[in-house]
């Protein structure tokens, strides 16, 4: 079966500090990979998505994702965070031979203090 | 399109109540799948609808949830009796297969008092 692993369940950062969330998955066939952000209240929005091709990925708001196959992984960066990036960030994965249903990590709470 | 809209936005009601949730998916999307949100449990997937057919309903917690999809173009989430601890924020999405990427709806925020 399908699981989405997060590695950091909270993350506090200081306005321009770098950012790495970890994302591991486990599934052994091809997979289609995705960060999500949820602000407070808020509907889930995507950030970006990897289906095929380019590893690297880059999304709204300056973030971007690396997939890196050997490692299952597929972690989100963004190279100096704003305090509007406080949020909660959600990996996932799915797969055509498994209808495509969305598998969803635990999520991460980043707090960006001013 | 207007994407997945989910109704009602936000639902309070009384234990024991039914309470029905409505997701209208994307015009052309053959999945439809539903979440529930909860602090404690994060983001579950309930039951998923291929072509209208229900494909996997593991998800769905106890009898009282059931989940119909009467056509391409509706589903709806009920919970008969209600009860506290399904407070949560239902999301439905849907999917095309060809282009394979999920459509969320801004979700339900139901209340159980």
């Amino acid at each position: 079966a399908q699981s989405v692993s997060q590695h950091n369940h909270h993350v506090i950062l200081s306005e321009a500090a770098s950012l790495e969330l970890g994302c591991n998955y486990s599934y052994g066939g091809t997979v289609n990979l995705f960060w999500y952000v949820q602000y407070p209240g808020q509907h889930l929005q995507l950030l970006l998505k990897y289906f095929s091709g380019d590893p690297l990925v880059k999304g709204i708001k300056g973030f971007e994702a690396e997939f890196i196959k050997s490692k299952f992984s597929f972690n989100l960066r963004k190279p100096s965070v704003q305090w509007s990036d406080t949020a909660e960030y959600f990996c996932a994965v799915n797969a055509r031979d498994s209808s495509y249903k969305l598998i969803f990590g635990s999520g991460t709470r980043l707090l960006v203090r001013p | 399109d207007a994407g997945v809209i989910q109704s009602p936005r936000h639902e309070v009601t009384e234990m024991g109540q039914e309470v029905t949730l409505r997701c209208k998916p994307i015009s052309g999307h053959d999945y439809l799948f539903w979440y529930r949100q909860t602090m404690m449990r994060g983001l579950e997937l309930l039951i998923y609808f291929n072509n209208n057919v229900p494909i996997d309903d593991s998800g769905m917690p106890e009898d009282r949830f059931s989940a119909k999809m009467p056509n391409a173009s509706f589903s709806t989430l009920k919970i008969q009796p209600s009860e506290p601890r399904d407070s949560a924020v239902y999301f439905c999405a849907s999917i095309r297969t060809t282009e394979r990427l999920p459509f969320f709806g801004q979700g339900t925020r139901l209340t159980v008092v």
